[in-house]
């Protein structure tokens, strides 16, 4: 069983839509919880960094943690065709090393 | 935030040969710097944990000899390709952490695409 799950997707949405993206794990001990989010030939760029469980909004992303269910989601309010990339999680039990989901492929169509 | 830099962005190389790659922090210091490895549509893999004045640490599987990783400075690592092969073509990324701030994430750079042919 990999440390961490997620749904490669791919994923499509109209212009406007919330999108919510998913990533569960196994390990009970990680505490540390990152979303990036990476273009095509590029490298993974931060958009959520959190602690522990609960929830964290940025602007138009919104990361939850529910250490309960080991499940963690992001979620993006009026999306954008911008937004198109491809999103990645990340955990750690210490903050120092991380374990990354295989990337979930969103698009969004204007 | 903190900005990390990594050069080149693209080379492609012959068989046999050795190819540099180098990541900086540009406005922090890092003891400690990450190298992955990306193949296509896949996720990021680990490979080693670069530590500055000291040897690295490299995970199961990935061979030292062959990659081999320089953290001379609190700004710079560098991971070089020994007598690359076209299995070694990937997209590496290296990763870094300003550690004055405790409630941010790694940083990563922008990755350099290895083709060997």
């Amino acid at each position: 069983q990999k440390e961490v799950e997620q749904d490669p997707g791919p994923l499509s949405v109209p212009e406007g839509a919330i999108v919510s993206l998913n990533c569960t794990y196994s390990n009970s001990a990680f505490q540390y919880f990152m979303w990036y989010r990476q273009y095509s030939r590029k490298g993974p760029e931060l958009l959520m960094y959190t602690y522990s469980s609960g929830n964290k909004e940025d602007g138009r992303f919104t990361a939850q943690v529910d250490k309960s269910s080991k499940y963690i989601s992001l979620f993006i309010r009026d999306s954008q065709p911008s937004d198109s990339a491809t999103y990645l999680c990340a955990m750690s039990v210490s903050g120092n090393q991380f374990y990354f989901g295989t990337g979930t492929s969103l698009t969004v169509i204007p | 935030g903190a900005v990390v830099s990594q050069h080149p962005s693209w080379v492609i190389c012959k068989s046999g040969t050795s190819v540099k790659i180098e990541c900086r922090s540009l406005d922090f210091q890092a003891t400690t710097m990450f190298w992955y490895r990306q193949f296509p549509k896949q996720s990021l893999m680990l490979m080693a944990t670069s530590n500055e004045g000291s040897k690295a640490t490299y995970e199961q599987g990935v061979e030292k000899d062959k990659f081999l990783i320089n953290h001379a400075s609190l700004t710079l690592s560098t991971l070089t390709v020994t007598s690359a092969h076209p299995e070694d073509s990937s997209f590496y990324i290296c990763s870094a952490r300003d550690q004055r701030h405790s409630s941010s994430g790694y940083t990563f750079g922008s990755g350099t695409r290895l083709t060997v042919v």
